[in-house]
């Protein structure tokens, strides 16, 4: 079973800390893609960078990098200068057989 | 283009009541999922299609039934809801072609309480 897991259930941080979110991934697939999604305090999802396992570039897209480390299924999210409208829950999830599995997600709190 | 969208947005039912919540997508997309979103447990597969006619169990099927009879509705359905069943639903879609690995295209969610 493909499983993600997000040990970090809640962060708090202040405005303009950088700070990085884990997520450690199983999957007995050869190839497999990785999403990160945001849930804003508005209840929707909100896509954010998709990875495919051949790729093990790191990327960064503004403030946002991801870290991807296929040796230890880790998939971490940095958010830089973080901001008050980062405030949201953060899921990680792996894609096995068209469909998502997703981890339990980590909740931040960027104060001002 | 509306994408997907989910009626209704919130519902509040006694135990017992039924009720169906109706996910649609005009994208032309093969395959719909159902997730119950929980606090500390992320989103859950309820049940899938891969396509019109089709459905597919996933990781938390009990006390739900589905039906795709048209390619762009998928049917979620609570016969005799519990208070287990509150929750937040969500509705996703995906290219037949491309699959989920180019990602889902999720609705709003349905805030469901039972009472």
């Amino acid at each position: 079973a493909q499983k993600v897991t997000q040990a970090q259930t809640e962060i708090s941080v202040v405005e303009k800390e950088d700070v990085t979110l884990d997520c450690v991934y199983e999957t007995r697939d050869t190839t497999y893609y990785l999403f990160w999604y945001k849930q804003p305090p508005s209840g929707e999802l909100v896509f954010l960078i998709r990875r495919n396992s051949f790729d093990e570039q790191n990327e960064i897209s503004g403030r946002y990098s991801w870290n991807f480390q296929k040796s230890t299924s880790s998939f971490n999210f940095t958010i830089t200068a973080s901001q008050v409208v980062d405030s949201a829950v953060y899921f990680c999830a792996v894609v096995n057989f068209n469909k998502f599995y997703f981890g339990s997600g980590t909740k931040l709190n960027v104060k001002p | 283009n509306a994408g997907v969208t989910q009626t209704p947005k919130f519902r509040v039912l006694k135990t017992g009541q039924s009720m169906t919540l109706l996910c649609a997508q005009d994208m032309n997309h093969e395959y719909m999922y159902w997730y119950r979103q929980d606090p500390g447990m992320g989103l859950r597969l309820i049940h899938y299609s891969v396509g019109e006619g089709t459905t597919a169990k996933g990781e938390v099927p009990d006390g739900y039934n589905v039906s795709r009879l048209k390619k762009q509705n998928f049917l979620l359905g609570l016969e005799s809801a519990a208070p287990s069943q509150t929750s937040v639903y969500f509705c996703a879609s995906s290219d037949g072609t491309r699959g989920a690995n180019y990602g889902y295209t999720f609705g709003s969610g349905t805030r469901l309480t039972v009472v």
